[in-house]
């Protein structure tokens, strides 16, 4: 089975604390990504990483930066927390595209971050 | 533009009735089709993926179909434990990036 495990589920932290979300897969998948997901406004894609220590910005980057020095390992980084990052962060992996077809993204549990 | 649109947006079932959500998406060079499970404060469990139209995935009560412009998920005789947030995503084909489009996901609850 495909684990992707993000390391704390739930953090409060004050605005213009630096945070830092880890995010580890154990299946040797190229690419990696980090989403926010808030209510009605769905998944948005903040960063993601085809290969170690590239990547691009999503959707939503502004706020956000992101490192990934080993394959397995991809950080999602808040310089200065603000209230409106208070959301569900879930990061994401799934195998570089093979020929005409995708390849499913598989999900972490999600953490919780709460920016007061 | 590429679109990914789901129905309905919630849906209440009694246990037992059948229905189906829908994934509409409009899209150039589809390169998948994935549905989700996501209960309430956790991360997106993946059900299906699907690839070209007239593809079709079983898993229990659920089934997954696919057509040019839509795809269903299907759900049989559901139980109170189907009861979450069904999302619906696509891949297109021909860039690098691997990024997918999601729709905003079906709440469906199913009553005892």
């Amino acid at each position: 089975d495909v684990k992707v495990t993000q390391s704390s589920r739930y953090l409060v932290k004050r605005t213009g604390e630096k945070v830092f979300l880890e995010c580890v897969q154990d299946m040797d998948h190229e690419n990696m990504f980090w989403y926010r997901q808030d209510p009605g406004l769905g998944l948005r894609l903040i960063y993601f990483s085809y290969d170690v220590k590239m990547k691009e910005k999503g959707d939503i980057p502004e706020g956000y930066s992101v490192s990934r020095e080993k394959k397995e390992r991809f950080s999602l980084i808040l310089e200065s927390a603000s209230t409106n990052q208070t959301s569900m962060y879930l990061c994401a992996s799934s195998l570089s595209p093979s020929g005409r077809k995708g390849n499913t993204i598989y999900f972490g549990e999600g953490s919780w971050l709460t920016v007061v | 533009e590429d679109q990914v649109t789901q129905s309905p947006e919630a849906l209440r079932l009694q246990e037992g009735e059948s229905s189906s959500l829908n994934c509409s998406y409009t899209v150039s060079g589809l390169r998948g089709l994935f549905w989700y499970r996501q209960d309430p404060g956790k991360g997106p469990e993946f059900l299906f993926t699907l690839y070209s139209a007239g593809e079709e995935k079983e898993k229990e009560r659920l089934k997954a179909t696919l057509t040019k412009k839509e795809s269903f998920l299907h759900i049989t005789a559901p139980k109170p434990e189907d009861s979450a947030t069904y999302l619906c995503a696509v891949q297109a084909g021909g860039n690098r990036d691997d990024k997918i489009i999601f729709g905003k996901g079906t709440r469906l609850h199913i009553l005892p």
